[in-house]
């Protein structure tokens, strides 16, 4: 089944306590993303990937950081989460068609994160 | 800079009636995609429709519909006769990205309760 795969699904943690949000597609999509929904604010971008070892900012990157090593996999890292990025997290995955992109995306589940 | 505003926060309706989400949007790029998203309470997001800014056709879906009207940079989306099914928090999104990365952006959301 082509899917999106997110984990965990609900973390709480803590106040600086380092954590890794992971993300993988089976589509061989080129292009994966990451958002956090909040109420009232719909969903915004926070990083992008265009392809293996290619990622860039969305429009919220600050606190987080983001890898992809292999084309599958795109995790999400909070190096010192604090309470503002409380949220509920979704990674998403695209394919590129003639070289420009503007295809839908697949979402995985969510993640929601509590950060105390 | 791109932006997404949908004005709704909520709409209630009983069961039958005809319901309308209204969408507007803000670009420079001549180039766009316009997107509608369904998140029902389970959590995930699903895609509805996408509409390229060179065509104005309205699309209809079963009971599903969309008006896309350039001149008044709109992109409403009319549920005719709805169910409770229809329930969910309805996205509209929009693409525009010249160079062809993957960069969405979504509006705010509108909560929509169908009620029997």
């Amino acid at each position: 089944e082509a899917q999106v795969t997110q984990n965990p699904r609900y973390l709480i943690t803590v106040t600086g306590k380092k954590l890794t949000v992971t993300c993988s597609q089976n589509m061989n999509h080129e292009y994966m993303s990451w958002y956090r929904q909040d109420p009232g604010l719909g969903l915004r971008q926070i990083y992008y990937s265009m392809n293996v070892e290619v990622t860039d900012k969305g429009d919220v990157p600050e606190g987080y950081k983001v890898s992809r090593k292999e084309k599958r996999n795109f995790p999400l890292i909070l190096e010192s989460p604090s309470p503002n990025q409380t949220s509920l997290y979704f990674c998403a995955s695209s394919f590129r068609t003639s070289g420009v992109n503007y295809n839908e995306q697949f979402f995985g589940p969510g993640t929601r994160l509590t950060v105390l | 800079a791109q932006k997404v505003t949908q004005a709704q926060t909520e709409i209630s309706v009983v069961e039958k009636e005809d319901v309308t989400l209204d969408c507007v949007y803000e670009t420079r790029d001549t180039t766009y995609y316009l997107f509608w998203y369904k998140q029902p309470p389970s959590g995930e997001l699903v895609f509805l429709i996408r509409r390229n800014s060179f065509d104005e056709q309205n699309e209809i879906s079963g009971r599903y519909s969309w008006n896309f009207q350039k001149s008044t940079s709109s992109f409403n989306f009319t549920i005719t006769a709805s169910q409770v099914v229809d329930s969910a928090v309805y996205f509209c999104a929009l693409s525009a990205f010249p160079q062809g990365a993957q960069k969405l952006v979504f509006g705010q959301g509108t909560r929509l309760t169908i009620n029997p």
